[in-house]
């Protein structure tokens, strides 16, 4: 089954300690991205990135770190989780060939972060 | 620079009766337009998408959004609302033509169907 897999899907943690959230995707998409979802704000971009070793600040990067170093993998990481990180995250991948902004993007479940 | 706006952050409607979320856009002359659709505690699933072809498109599920460039509105309805529907709803804009990463959201409505 075509997806994108995040992991842990539910996680509670104290601030400064550090975390990894993992993504991955089995459809070959060169283009993935991390979203972070809060009540009233909709889907904010944190990082995306266009293929393998290429990654970008989406608009709120701000504590956070990603990696691409291979094609499937894309994981989010807080080096050290303040509360205001807490929230609902997402992970979605598309492919960039041809009119790419046309292509759909497949959506994580989701992972709920809660830094005490 | 692209943008929407979803005028609406809650709507509520009765069980069988029709259902409109609206959404405003702004964007390049190419733009794609996208209605995804979140139900509590999952992930965002594609309701439908437009792209350049026919300006009334159909989604899963019974909904449908046409494509009014003359008034960049991109509005999302269903003739009946089940309670199955109610969920969270994100109109999105990208540039069509663009490789790149132009996606930008609109802040959601949240469907409330009453039985």
């Amino acid at each position: 089954e075509a997806q994108v897999t995040q992991n842990p899907r539910y996680l509670i943690t104290v601030t400064g300690k550090k975390l990894t959230v993992t993504c991955s995707q089995n459809m070959n998409h060169e283009y993935m991205s991390w979203y972070r979802q809060d009540p009233g704000l909709g889907l904010r971009q944190i990082y995306y990135s266009m293929n393998v070793e290429v990654t970008d600040k989406g608009d709120v990067p701000e504590g956070y770190k990603v990696s691409r170093k291979e094609k499937r993998n894309f994981p989010l990481i807080l080096e050290s989780p303040s509360p205001n990180q807490t929230s609902l995250y997402f992970c979605a991948s598309r492919k960039n060939t041809g009119a790419s902004g046309a292509n759909v993007l497949t959506f994580g479940a989701g992972s709920r972060l809660t830094v005490l | 620079a692209q943008s929407v706006t979803q005028l609406d952050s809650h709507v509520s409607v009765s069980e069988g009766t029709p259902v409109l979320l609206r959404c405003n856009y702004s964007s390049s002359y190419s733009p794609s337009l996208f209605w995804y659709v979140q139900h509590p505690n999952k992930g965002l699933q594609l309701l439908l998408k437009y792209t350049s072809a026919a300006t009334l498109v159909k989604g899963i599920n019974g909904f449908e959004a046409e494509f009014k460039k003359s008034e960049t509105s991109f509005h999302l309805t269903k003739p009946s609302a089940h309670m199955s529907d109610a969920a969270e709803y994100f109109c999105v804009v990208s540039d069509r033509m663009e490789y790149g990463n132009k996606l930008v959201f609109g802040a959601g409505t949240i469907l409330r169907v009453k039985s």
